[in-house]
């Protein structure tokens, strides 16, 4: 089974600094990977995916995100963050023959002032 | 085009109690994938259902079940609720079953133990 794991569960950035967040997967074929914004009271909204193709994928609110195959890792940028960014943020996997998603463990976005 | 639609949001039972939640998925979406989400575990795959069959079980008691209807609208019952059942549980559906197919989540049924 895949295990997904997000660093840091917080992460404060200043309005109009960048936004990282960082996502590593566990397995060794590459699994079909996303990125999910959930805002208060709210569902999980996709973000962005990656299947196969373009590492470097790009999804709504300005956000991108960059495949690396060799770290295993699915990092989510964000060149310049908005108040309107502030929100739970997860990373989820779900492997070529499977139909499950298997998420991190998410990570708190504030935005400063 | 709507959204998935999850009733009801909020919902108060008792241990021991039944409950049963429903999911109206996006029109022309078939496959609806249920998870139940907690502050302490996360983000928990249940089980999904493509074409009126589970193909797809977690790794979560046999109190929870569901099942899916020729409309593609799902239900999910949890029966011998338990204080751990407190929750908020999410129904995502998506176009085909799985292999890279974005889910469209709904805001969630949250389901309060007492």
């Amino acid at each position: 089974a895949q295990s997904v794991t997000q660093l840091g569960s917080h992460v404060s950035v200043s309005e109009g600094a960048l936004v990282l967040l960082r996502c590593n997967y566990s397995s060794s074929v590459p699994p079909y990977l996303f990125w999910y914004v959930q805002y208060p009271n709210q569902g999980l909204q996709l973000l962005l995916k990656y299947t196969t193709g373009a590492t470097l994928v790009k999804g709504i609110n300005g956000f991108e995100a960059e495949f690396k195959k060799s770290e295993t890792s699915f990092h989510l940028t964000k060149p310049s963050a908005h108040m309107s960014d502030a929100a739970e943020y997860f990373c989820a996997v779900s492997d070529r023959d499977d139909y499950k998603l298997s998420f991190g463990a998410g990570t708190t976005v504030t935005v400063r002032a | 085009k709507a959204g998935v639609t999850q009733t009801p949001r909020y919902l108060i039972k008792t241990r021991g109690q039944q409950v049963t939640l429903s999911c109206s998925p996006i029109s022309g979406h078939r496959s609806v994938s249920w998870y139940q989400q907690t502050p302490g575990q996360g983000l928990q795959f249940l089980f999904e259902y493509f074409s009126e069959t589970q193909r797809n079980k977690g790794n979560f008691p046999g109190r929870f079940s569901g099942r899916q209807f020729s409309n593609s609208r799902s239900e999910m019952n949890v029966s011998t609720l338990e204080l751990g059942d407190s929750a908020l549980y999410l129904c995502a559906s998506s176009l085909l079953s799985g292999r890279g197919q974005p889910q469209h989540f709904g805001d969630g049924t949250r389901l309060s133990i007492l």
